[in-house]
């Protein structure tokens, strides 16, 4: 079975604080996504990356940068935390299949960071 | 750019009964594919259902099953015989089949099966 895992359920931070949410896959996936979810509006994406120290943007990037250093491993970071930034976080992979097919993303638990 | 919407924030039906979730979306593909995502209280985020859009018929996975109306951008999901365990968020989600591999997420459905 494909495992998602990250590395906080819970996390509370302090407004202006650098922080980090990693997300790690056991399934040799090329794809890795970070999404932001909030009541009443779903999930949304924050950043991608199909490769390792590649990295594009989503739907909602300002505040959040990433880093992918190893292909398990993709990191959401936030460089000065903010109260608006008080989420559910969740990370996703995929295998990067060939144009037209589909694979399934698979998810991990989220993190949910209260900013403080 | 897609759009996905859920228009029924929330949805309370009793055991055994059928109840049917709607999304409808809005882009200009014509290949895509669909998707119904389920969330369970405190639980990881599982695929439920999958429709590709160059399929004419609709996709099933045993109680699951969804309404796929290309031309009127509807795809709604159909749980029979629902159980408790069936109580979770409900989200419907769309992708692009070229391309990067972003789901486009609608704003959720919370449904809860009562005893």
């Amino acid at each position: 079975d494909v495992k998602v895992t990250q590395s906080s359920r819970y996390l509370v931070k302090r407004t202006g604080e650098k922080v980090f949410l990693e997300c790690v896959q056991d399934m040799d996936h090329e794809n890795m996504f970070w999404y932001r979810q909030d009541p009443g509006l779903g999930l949304r994406l924050i950043y991608f990356s199909y490769d390792v120290k590649m990295k594009e943007k989503g739907d909602i990037p300002e505040g959040y940068s990433v880093s992918r250093e190893k292909k398990e491993r993709f990191s959401l970071i936030l460089e000065s935390a903010s109260t608006n930034q008080t989420s559910m976080y969740l990370c996703a992979s995929s295998l990067h299949g060939s144009t037209g097919s589909y694979n399934e993303q698979f998810f991990g638990p989220g993190t949910r960071l209260t900013v403080l | 750019a897609q759009t996905v919407t859920q228009s029924q924030p929330e949805m309370s039906v009793q055991e055994a009964e059928t109840v049917t979730l709607s999304c409808t979306y809005d882009t200009s593909e014509n290949n895509y594919y669909l998707f119904w995502y389920k969330q369970p209280p405190s639980r990881q985020m599982i695929l439920v259902i999958r429709q590709e859009a160059y399929k004419q018929q609709n996709a099933t996975e045993n109680r699951f099953s969804v309404n796929f109306q290309k031309a009127a951008k509807s795809f709604s999901l159909k749980i029979s015989d629902s159980q408790l365990g069936d109580t979770a968020m409900y989200f419907c989600a769309f992708m692009k089949s070229q391309g990067a591999q972003k789901l486009v997420f609608g704003q959720g459905t919370r449904l809860t099966i009562n005893p």
